[in-house]
Formats: C-alpha cells, sequence, structure tokens
C-alpha cells in the first residue's frame, strides 16, 4: 500500500532557476494538499485540490509560485523563478474526503536555494 | 496571528512515565483536532483526532482530551517508550455550517518529545 510519493527528496539550486517539485498521491485520495514547513513559521498550508481543481490557494506565497494537478496521480509545485527565502520543506498530502479523514503525507522535498 | 499554539518547544520525559503535550487555539469555529507525529526525515504520521462533540478519545497509549471551554487540548501518551521520541505537532480544522468539513489544517509548532531510557 504505497504511500503519498514525493521527489525529489533534495533539491539544491541556484537563485533564479526553476525548480518543480512533484508529488503523486495515494490512489482514490480526491484531496491533494501543498505544505511548506519554515523554521519561523512551521508548516503552512500553500494550495489544495479536490478532484485536481484547486480550490484555495490563498496559502501560495506570491506569485513566482504554481501548482497543478492534471490528473488524479500527479502534482506540481513550480517555483520560477526561486529565491533564498524559498528554502524550506515541501510536504504534500492526499486524504480521501473531508468526513474528518486525516491528511497523509509524504516525506517531504527539502529545497535549498543558494 | 497564530491559532493554534503549542507553547512548549520540548519535554523530556522517563520512559514508561507519562507524557503529556499541550496545546491551546484561539478560533472558536475549530471543531476537529488532530495530533501527527513527525520524526526526522519524514513527513508527520497521523496519530490521533478527536472531535469537537467529544472531551475525550482513546487509542491504545495515546489519549486526546478536548477542553472546548478552555480552547484547549492535551495528548497523554502513557507508557512513554523511547520510540516515541518525536516531534509532535496539533492540528486543527473547522466544519461549515451545511456540517461538511472544510479540511483546513492548521498547525502548531510542534513540540519536541525525547523520552529517556
Amino acid at each position: 500500500d504505497a504511500g503519498v510519493i514525493q521527489s525529489p527528496r533534495h533539491e539544491v539550486t541556484e537563485m533564479g532557476q526553476e525548480v518543480t517539485l512533484r508529488c503523486k498521491p495515494i490512489s482514490g485520495h480526491d484531496y491533494l494538499f501543498w505544505y511548506r514547513q519554515t523554521m519561523m513559521r512551521g508548516l503552512e498550508l500553500l494550495i489544495y485540490f479536490n478532484n485536481n481543481v484547486p480550490i484555495d490557494d490563498s496559502g501560495m506565497p506570491e506569485d513566482r509560485f504554481s501548482a497543478k494537478m492534471p490528473n488524479a496521480s500527479f502534482s506540481t509545485l513550480k517555483i520560477q523563478p526561486s529565491e533564498p527565502r524559498d528554502s524550506a520543506v515541501y510536504f504534500c498530502a492526499s486524504s480521501p474526503d473531508w468526513g474528518n479523514q486525516p491528511q497523509h503525507f509524504g516525506d517531504g522535498t527539502r529545497l535549498s536555494i543558494l | 496571528d497564530q491559532q493554534v499554539k503549542q507553547n512548549s518547544p520540548s519535554l523530556s520525559v522517563q520512559e514508561g512515565r507519562i507524557s503529556i503535550l499541550n496545546c491551546d487555539y484561539t478560533n472558536s469555529m475549530f471543531d476537529y483536532f488532530l495530533w501527527y507525529k513527525k520524526y526526522p526525515a519524514e513527513g508527520p504520521t497521523f496519530l490521533i483526532s478527536i472531535s469537537s462533540i467529544k472531551d475525550k478519545n482513546e487509542d491504545g497509549r495515546f489519549t486526546v482530551f478536548l477542553n472546548k471551554s478552555a480552547k484547549h487540548l492535551s495528548l497523554h501518551i502513557v507508557p512513554s517508550q523511547p520510540g516515541d521520541s518525536a516531534v509532535y505537532f496539533c492540528a486543527a480544522s473547522r466544519q461549515n455550517a451545511g456540517g461538511t468539513s472544510y479540511g483546513k489544517l492548521t498547525f502548531g509548532q510542534g513540540t519536541i518529545l525525547t523520552v529517556h531510557p
């Protein structure tokens, strides 16, 4: 029973480069969430999807961030251009539906922007 | 504006004793609460949850207590084991008036639990 799969696990890149983070949710889960974890702000929700449709992107920090979910088994979070302050651990999570079902997290992508 | 607060950054307990982790919230609209455990280099793992219609939920060694009037919840681990050493996050969400969970989780900053053998 595969969990949420994120890739890459680590990404180091230079400021100004485009970064793409990937997520495969658990099969059958209708909701997908992108979170960012930093020392200053803790775990914060960036955006979430329901049935591949973005529902709430109010947590996306700025226009440099974008997220897509082209199908039920794949989502991307893109940062273009990247900046050092984007350095953080980015988590993807999925859940079957709201009905008080917990979200299942991937192991995250540790992003370092130099 | 931190709506979910875990005021203790760390907690150290002896193996076999009780661990009590605390969480306070400010948004009275929250009505579903969860605890997650996180090991280094891994994602948070769901541990236990409680709905606002209850004041206690138990699952093995883990019990969550909810005090709505005080806007406070706590996680009790009895007995504590070295494998419980991890970061524990409290999270909260709310249901809309129609009864469908809104579902957006707001997390606390986490408490590092260390259980000494």
